[in-house]
């Protein structure tokens, strides 16, 4: 299947401090990706669709200016928590689709920790 | 607007016992139905996916499910399970026409294997 990486796998950092992380598709294009939260032990909740070359589409609730996302190519979209605090630790999942198979292949996870 | 509910959100079964998951789907179009497994801080594993064809899907593992529009369900079942399989299961719900549209999971089921 198609491979999703994603960067770092863990993170701890200071509150009030900004992480990116990196979510790369190695061995095709997605115009297309998507961003998942997920709490422990809780299902997958989707922040944003990350569209390439155009604005993210975020979903209802999520802070578009805490949550800032950017897909400037076709292999790369980034997640950036900026300011973080406590309570933005989670497990943080990208994921893309190869064309219009409907399946989604994921990335590894980012696990952000802020102290 | 498309749903899923997995009953049960954790199962526990005997080494060599049957595995069933159940996923009841609500959709207004014909759906692309997925069943995607989580190990402990990792992404998630595509195990199959139902895309109009055939209604019984095999997926890796040894895993299958079977797609039944009467019924809106598709259960995921193993005859045999192994010490292995123990991580969490989700059932994901797609419309057909799913190229830029994200995949709406079931809340998961925990699977538990004991020896």
């Amino acid at each position: 299947g198609a491979v999703v990486s994603q960067h770092p796998s863990r993170v701890i950092c200071k509150s009030g401090t900004s992480v990116k992380i990196e979510c790369r598709s190695l061995d095709f294009q997605a115009t297309t990706m998507f961003w998942y939260r997920q709490f422990p032990k809780q299902s997958l909740m989707l922040m944003a669709t990350s569209n390439e070359g155009s604005k993210a589409t975020y979903e209802q609730g999520v802070e578009k200016d805490k949550f800032l996302i950017n897909h400037a190519s076709l292999t790369l979209s980034t997640l950036t928590v900026t300011s973080a605090h406590p309570e933005d630790s989670s497990f943080y999942i990208c994921s893309a689709r190869v064309g219009y198979t409907g399946e989604l292949f994921f990335g590894e996870g980012s696990r952000l920790t802020v102290l | 607007a498309q749903s899923v509910t997995q009953l049960g959100s954790h199962v526990s079964v005997s080494e060599g016992a049957l595995v069933l998951l159940r996923c009841n789907y609500s959709s207004s179009v014909p759906p692309y139905l997925f069943w995607y497994v989580q190990y402990p801080n990792q992404g998630l594993q595509l195990l199959l996916k139902y895309t109009s064809a055939a209604t019984l899907v095999k997926g890796i593992n040894g895993f299958e499910a079977e797609f039944k529009k009467s019924e809106t369900s598709f259960h995921l079942t193993k005859p045999s399970a192994h010490m292995s399989d123990a991580a969490e299961y989700f059932c994901a719900v797609s419309g057909p026409d799913s190229g830029n549209t994200p995949l709406v999971f079931g809340k998961g089921t925990r699977l538990s294997v004991i020896a």
